[in-house]
């Protein structure tokens, strides 16, 4: 049974770009998870989605940050025109369903912004 | 929202050695997990751990959920245990975000 996939591994933007990070959930799983950790802040989270719903954006930045979860394919997490700030890990967790608490986690994504 | 806080911040073993790292939390949680990331950056699960004990090999964790704390041990310490180790608790009941503490940094060393 494959795990939480993330591609790609590494990313490198310039100031500017946009960045797209994709997140397949485990097989069975409808809910997905994005946090970030940033080297002096550690891990956060950032939003929660179901299968065509955003559930809970609290932890996203208010600008640039948006996320998808849609009914086919993987989840996105989009970045519209990145600064040096967004450089850091973006790890995507996924869940069965809403009454089961355990997260399983991906390997991440870096983002590296020149 | 939900503190957690981990001690130690650092560790240094030599190998062979065992282990406590503590998780204190201040509310009641519906999930605790334990982590490790390893030098790589990869986040590994290793326990879903909200109340009761567990073990997986050399690892094993224990959660007080009355007293807000879990342990984890590690016993017979190998130079690929090192790594941070990451305990993170739900927000609220059913708010199902994961908080983090900061992480014991182990190192164990040959």
């Amino acid at each position: 049974n494959a795990g939480v996939m993330q591609n790609p591994r590494h990313l490198v933007r310039r100031r500017g770009q946009e960045a797209r990070l994709r997140c397949s959930p485990m097989k069975g799983h409808s809910h997905v998870y994005w946090y970030r950790q940033l080297p002096e802040e550690g891990l956060k989270f950032m939003v929660y989605l179901q299968k065509e719903n955003i559930i809970d954006e609290s932890g996203m930045p208010k600008e640039r940050f948006s996320a998808e979860f849609p009914k086919e394919g993987p989840s996105i997490l989009r970045i519209q025109q990145v600064v040096r700030g967004d450089s850091a890990a973006y790890f995507c967790a996924s869940s069965p369903r809403q009454d089961y608490n355990e997260q399983f986690f991906g390997p991440g994504t870096r983002l590296t912004v020149l | 929202g939900i503190q957690v806080e981990q001690s130690p911040p650092d560790l240094i073993l030599q190998e062979g050695a065992n282990s406590t790292l503590r998780c204190n939390f201040s509310d009641s949680v519906n999930n605790l997990q334990w982590f490790h990331q390893n030098p790589w950056g990869q986040l590994i699960n290793l326990f879903y751990i909200p109340s009761g004990t567990k073990q997986n090999g050399r690892l094993s964790a224990t959660t007080v959920a009355t007293e807000r704390y879990s342990l984890l041990y590690i016993s017979s310490s190998q130079t690929t245990d090192s790594g941070v180790y990451f305990c993170a608790v739900d927000d609220i009941k059913g708010a199902q975000k994961l908080v983090f503490g900061q992480g014991t940094r182990l190192t164990i060393n040959p």
